[in-house]
């Protein structure tokens, strides 16, 4: 069965770091891509970024691009989202999602991880 | 990069069908049968219903159905149940930017 498990909720301050981890399971996770979604409160979703694990190919959404860093370790079949410093309007469910029946749609999602950047 | 546009609202009777639409350009939905549709249920994580325009994956009941005309995808669920009630987002290839992946802003379902 394939499987996503995300992180735990996480509280953090205004400039804090976090990193943020999505681990898979019952499929190949070097072969598909994973992807980062943002969901603001009460707002739609956004895509932030994929990865292929398999060579670390990593794109952005220019939305995006220098506010987090996307990253996996094929040895615990783990991607990673994180922040070096973090905002208040960082605060957002994310979501990891990968694809592995077709290439651009997302037939397995992680349970999402709450982040809540606040002073 | 735009997000594709969705209608902000729909509804419908149980047993009534609706549709619900996804315009973008020529660059996504218009030259790509790239789109997919998600469903989202409050609290939960997106589910895939459509893929490749017209694709259900293996679970997705029959009455889920989409199509493409042009620049506009649409996702048609007939025989309306109470559970269809939630948000759905499209999405789709794009070629317009570095990042070839673009949602529509989602569309909230209410079964009257």
């Amino acid at each position: 069965e394939v499987q996503l498990v995300q992180s735990g909720a996480e509280v953090k301050k205004p400039g804090e770091s976090l990193k943020i981890s999505c681990k898979g399971s019952g499929y190949s996770f070097t072969t598909y891509w994973i992807g980062w979604v943002r969901q603001m409160p009460g707002k739609g979703l956004e895509w932030m970024g994929i990865i292929y694990p398999g060579d670390s190919d990593t794109r952005y959404n220019p939305s995006f691009q220098g506010q987090v860093t996307i990253s996996a370790d094929k040895s615990s079949s783990t991607a990673y989202l994180q922040w070096s410093s973090l905002k208040a309007s960082d605060t957002a469910m994310y979501y990891c999602a990968t694809s592995t029946t077709t290439v651009t749609a997302c037939d397995y999602w992680g349970q999402g991880t709450l982040v809540t950047v606040s002073s | 990069q735009s997000a594709l546009t969705q209608p902000a609202s729909v509804s419908g009777s149980p047993g009534q069908s609706i549709t619900i639409s996804c315009t973008g350009t020529s660059s996504d939905v218009g030259n790509y049968n790239f789109v997919s549709w998600y469903q989202q249920h409050p609290g939960k994580a997106p589910k895939l219903m459509i893929y490749e325009v017209s694709t259900r994956p293996s679970g997705v009941p029959y009455r889920f159905s989409g199509s493409k005309s042009g620049n506009t995808a649409s996702l048609t669920i007939s025989g309306l149940q109470a559970e269809d009630e939630a948000d759905y987002y499209c999405t789709s290839y794009t070629s317009s930017t570095t990042f070839n992946l673009v949602f529509g802003g989602g569309t909230k379902l209410t079964v009257l």
